[in-house]
């Protein structure tokens, strides 16, 4: 098991849906982050959240629309998404203390089919 | 060309042997180093991280870091058919919040 938690483990839903993806983590770390993983590729970087402020994104459509509402969770809203949006979604998080650099710490995922 | 590069395999070898898991990098500003192990409909579990130049152990893992070459390699000693997995370096500048990965590579010990 890991120390970051991801809800659901799986989800469906159409493309007029709207969803939301849940992560928390209680290790104290202060930047959180949004990936997206298709089969046999890297994860792919979306959202950065340091100190609960968005500080990266990666230029993402806007039907994905992410929330931090505080030091231990992390949201991604969902709405109107494309089949093409299936994947796994991944949560990380890092103790991010200046100024040092410290490792992601991954979630399980949730993986996501848009039908 | 990548920023990272990580030959995709796949890696097939028979239990017990020792396995050497490769990536090179272009971006002389990366400082850290780790390498995560990913099993199929899982997240990456963090195998190993390091910040300089040189050998890290851990068990039977043991990560090296040569900068001057922009290489970094990932052995695994007595490998086990448990060890079955994709494996993904990954590498970031100092104080950043990005981190670069490589494609991964599958490995596949058989018992």
């Amino acid at each position: 098991d890991t120390e970051v938690t991801q809800t659901p483990k799986h989800l469906v839903m159409g493309m007029t849906n709207k969803k939301s993806l849940k992560c928390e983590q209680h290790m104290g770390h202060r930047a959180m982050y949004w990936y997206k993983q298709k089969a046999k590729k890297p994860p792919e970087l979306m959202f950065v959240y340091s100190y609960e402020k968005l500080s990266i994104n990666e230029s993402v459509p806007s039907r994905f629309s992410p929330e931090c509402p505080n030091s231990s969770l992390l949201n991604l809203h969902l709405h109107a998404l494309q089949p093409e949006d299936s994947a796994l979604y991944l949560c990380a998080s890092a103790h991010k203390t200046r100024p040092d650099n410290s490792p992601l710490h991954f979630g399980n995922g949730t993986r996501l089919t848009v039908t | 060309q990548k920023e990272v590069e990580q030959d995709p395999g796949p890696l097939s070898v028979p239990e017990g042997a020792i396995v050497s898991l490769n990536c090179t990098y272009s971006n002389s500003a990366f400082q850290y180093f780790m390498w995560y192990r990913q099993y199929s409909r899982k997240g990456p579990e963090l195998l190993m991280y390091t910040y300089s130049s040189g050998n890290k152990e851990d068990g039977r893992f043991t990560a090296q870091v040569d900068k001057s070459s922009k290489y970094i390699s990932l052995f695994i000693r007595d490998s086990q058919p448990s060890d079955s997995a994709t494996y993904l370096c990954a590498m970031s500048p100092y104080n950043f919040n990005k981190f670069y990965f490589g494609s991964g590579t599958k490995l596949n010990v058989k018992p």
